[in-house]
């Protein structure tokens, strides 16, 4: 089963608006990572977030981290049309062994 | 810097002929490697996962298998295809349990 589960499933915006994209997970976790994949591409890592930390800038992006709620949020502020892509949170889990569990993502499209 | 190279791009194959993707990671030693498989519009699925040479983690069990032959090789095999085989391959690497995943290109599998 998924560790990690996006929401919104699609979200569609007009360019300059805000985008933003949540995730829950069940399990305790080590960290929280967003990466981005273009259509039919290979993920880019975007942000990674430690579990003591509660907020993450990059650039045009933030990453907020609740572990009590076990949710993080992804915001894009000022979209671009370049920003249309698909978007996954993944854990990395504190249970021992190297996985880092994806979710199903969320698919943003922005209208330029 | 570091690189990973993954072949070959697409692949179609029939139902019950073998299968051997690649994957090679330059610019780094003894990298954590993964092999996670992605179906059509939804997340991605760890497969197997190696922390060494000879040392395979699988997460699925199913009709695929893994192997490191070298310490920056990481090979997934089948030796019969099945239809549910189909999708999209990648692999990717780490260097530890705080660090993001880099993705290679991924692999188009579709059998036949």
């Amino acid at each position: 089963s998924q560790q990690g589960e996006e929401d919104p499933q699609a979200l569609s915006i007009q360019e300059g608006e805000n985008a933003t994209m949540n995730c829950s997970y069940k399990t305790s976790i080590n960290n929280l990572q967003w990466y981005r994949q273009n259509s039919g591409r290979g993920l880019v890592h975007l942000i990674l977030i430690r579990s003591n930390e509660r907020e993450k800038h990059s650039g045009r992006l933030r990453v907020t981290l609740d572990t009590s709620k076990k949710s993080s949020s992804l915001l894009i502020t000022a979209s671009r049309a370049a920003d249309t892509a698909s978007y996954f949170c993944a854990t990395y889990l504190n249970t021992g062994g190297f996985k880092t569990i994806f979710g199903a993502g969320t698919r943003l499209f922005v209208k330029a | 810097s570091q690189t990973i190279h993954q072949w070959p791009a697409t692949l179609v194959q029939p139902v019950g002929s073998p299968l051997s993707l690649e994957c090679t990671v330059e610019g780094t030693s003894n990298p954590n490697l993964y092999w996670y498989r992605q179906a059509a519009g939804r997340g991605l699925q760890l497969l197997f996962y190696s922390v060494g040479i000879g040392q395979i983690s699988s997460e699925v069990p199913q009709n695929l298998s893994a192997s490191r032959p070298q310490d920056r090789q990481f090979i997934l095999s089948s030796k019969k295809l099945l239809l549910s085989d189909s999708g999209f391959y990648l692999c990717a690497w780490n260097e530890g349990p705080n660090s993001p995943l880099h993705f290679g290109n991924g692999t188009r599998l579709t059998v036949t």
